[in-house]
């Protein structure tokens, strides 16, 4: 079935750092492709998305392209802030082939940026 | 985006007692809601998927009778934990979605329930 691997956690860097979290994933179709961010206590928010092949979804500094040759979607940011300590999950959709429509998500990576 | 509203966002109660989570979209009619379950540092476990006007979709190993799911109109849904006991304690996340190809779900704030 289809799944999401992204990099286990904590990951920890100072702050201005530059931050990579990979995540691959298996599915056949056209999924579209997620990243959610989660601060302590709270709900998931969607930071980015991407629905087709080559897209390159943005939102407060943070990227990642739809790579559907290595079936990956690796988030990026280039200078990374104390606020954006959170868990970061990746996550797809497939509901041309998921007649119920779930989101599948990854474990999370739990992100620590220090001052 | 879309706003989706979660209450109560932390509840506690005595053993054996019943509560109520209510989840609300509130500026777009939710065709699909999910109710998930997060454990301590640990990614969401999709408990159940409901539609509006019918019967909740259980995840293997989730107890219907013990978590009652309703989703009795496009902006409304709600996660009843029936005779709680004190491992049912834990953040309880519910997602609403408009049901065309391959959309983006939205979020409560969550749910901690303790119960003591």
């Amino acid at each position: 079935g289809d799944s999401v691997t992204q990099m286990e956690g904590p990951v920890t860097l100072s702050e201005e750092a530059f931050l990579t979290i990979n995540c691959t994933y298996t599915a056949t179709g056209y999924p579209s492709l997620f990243w959610y961010v989660q601060y302590p206590g709270e709900g998931l928010q969607l930071l980015l998305k991407a629905t087709k092949a080559d897209d390159k979804g943005s939102n407060k500094g943070f990227e990642a392209t739809y790579r559907k040759e290595t079936t990956s979607f690796h988030l990026e940011k280039g200078s990374v802030q104390v606020s954006d300590s959170a868990v970061y999950f990746c996550a797809l959709t497939n509901t041309l082939k998921n007649r119920d429509d779930k989101i599948i998500f990854g474990k999370g990576t739990r992100l620590h940026i220090l001052p | 985006g879309a706003v989706v509203s979660q209450h109560p966002s932390w509840v506690i109660c005595k053993s054996g007692t019943s509560v109520k989570i209510e989840c609300r979209s509130l500026d777009f009619q939710a065709t699909t809601m999910f109710w998930y379950r997060q454990f301590p540092k640990q990614s969401l476990m999709l408990m159940a998927t409901s539609n509006e006007g019918s019967k909740a979709t259980y995840e293997q190993g989730v107890e219907k009778d013990k978590f009652l799911i309703n989703h009795a109109s496009l902006t409304l849904s709600t996660l009843t934990v029936t005779s709680a006991h004190p491992e049912d304690s834990s953040f309880y996340i519910c997602s609403a979605r408009v049901q065309t190809v391959n959309t983006e779900a939205f979020f409560g704030q969550g749910t901690r329930l303790t119960v003591v």
